[in-house]
């Protein structure tokens, strides 16, 4: 597709278990970012990739979170024994390269019960 | 500690105004970023801009980086123009070049009635 695409689009799990949320960014674009939005909150950023560099994690709120992304195609972030502080909308967002306009993906909503 | 203020929080105005939403950040930047958040959750990029005025149809963006602040303007707005509107920077740290995640204000949640 031409756009930013998330799966699941939703997803709802048990607090205690692993998740594992998907983006594939545009074909082309060598940044990859995530964001988290909570309801009735603002867009947190989490973490960035950018080519074969080493990734900023500065965003990621615990050690549960990690992420992943194979050379400059698909990403993976997974959350680890999620709690419900854990609910949100994770973005995924892409870019030509570092430092240039967005484009975002639809979102994954996570629900944890 | 890097702060984006936007104002107002929630704007409803009629249809055909000029609107006018304002963003503050506390530090120095490369990029400032206007988003457009639609009802749905779909984001949208509307301008990156470092310097001086965009415009794309109806939407105007400017930057005053002495200042830090940055106005979105949307002329003759109308009812599709509803939703919410992110301002983003992203900030630029003398010691380590740049930091590359936006850092996001609120939103302002506008609504133009028709």
């Amino acid at each position: 597709g031409a756009g930013v695409s998330q799966s699941p689009s939703n997803k709802v799990t048990e607090k205690g278990k692993d998740v594992e949320l998907r983006c594939d960014p545009i074909s082309g674009h060598t940044a990859l970012y995530w964001y988290r939005q909570r309801l009735g909150q603002g867009l947190e950023f989490l973490i960035y990739f950018q080519g074969n560099s080493a990734p900023d994690k500065s965003g990621l709120p615990s050690d549960r979170f990690s992420a992943e992304r194979t050379g400059e195609s698909v990403s993976t972030l997974t959350i680890q024994r999620t709690q419900q502080e854990d609910s949100a909308v994770y973005l995924c967002a892409s870019s030509l390269k570092g430092n240039q306009p967005q484009h975002f993906g639809d979102g994954t909503r996570l629900s944890i019960l | 500690k890097n702060e984006v203020e936007q104002s107002p929080q929630n704007l409803t105005a009629q249809e055909g105004e000029f609107i006018t939403i304002n963003c503050s950040y506390s530090v120095g930047i490369s990029a400032l970023h206007w988003l457009q958040q639609h009802p749905g959750g779909g984001i949208v990029s509307l301008f990156m801009l470092s310097s001086g005025k965009k415009k794309h149809g109806r939407l105007i963006a400017t930057i005053n980086i002495q200042e830090k602040h940055s106005s979105l303007h949307i002329t003759a707005s109308h009812p599709r123009d509803s939703a919410v509107y992110i301002c983003a920077v992203r900030p630029f740290w003398y010691s380590g070049g740049g930091a590359d995640g936006l850092t996001f204000g609120k939103g302002t949640h506008l609504i133009i009635q028709p």
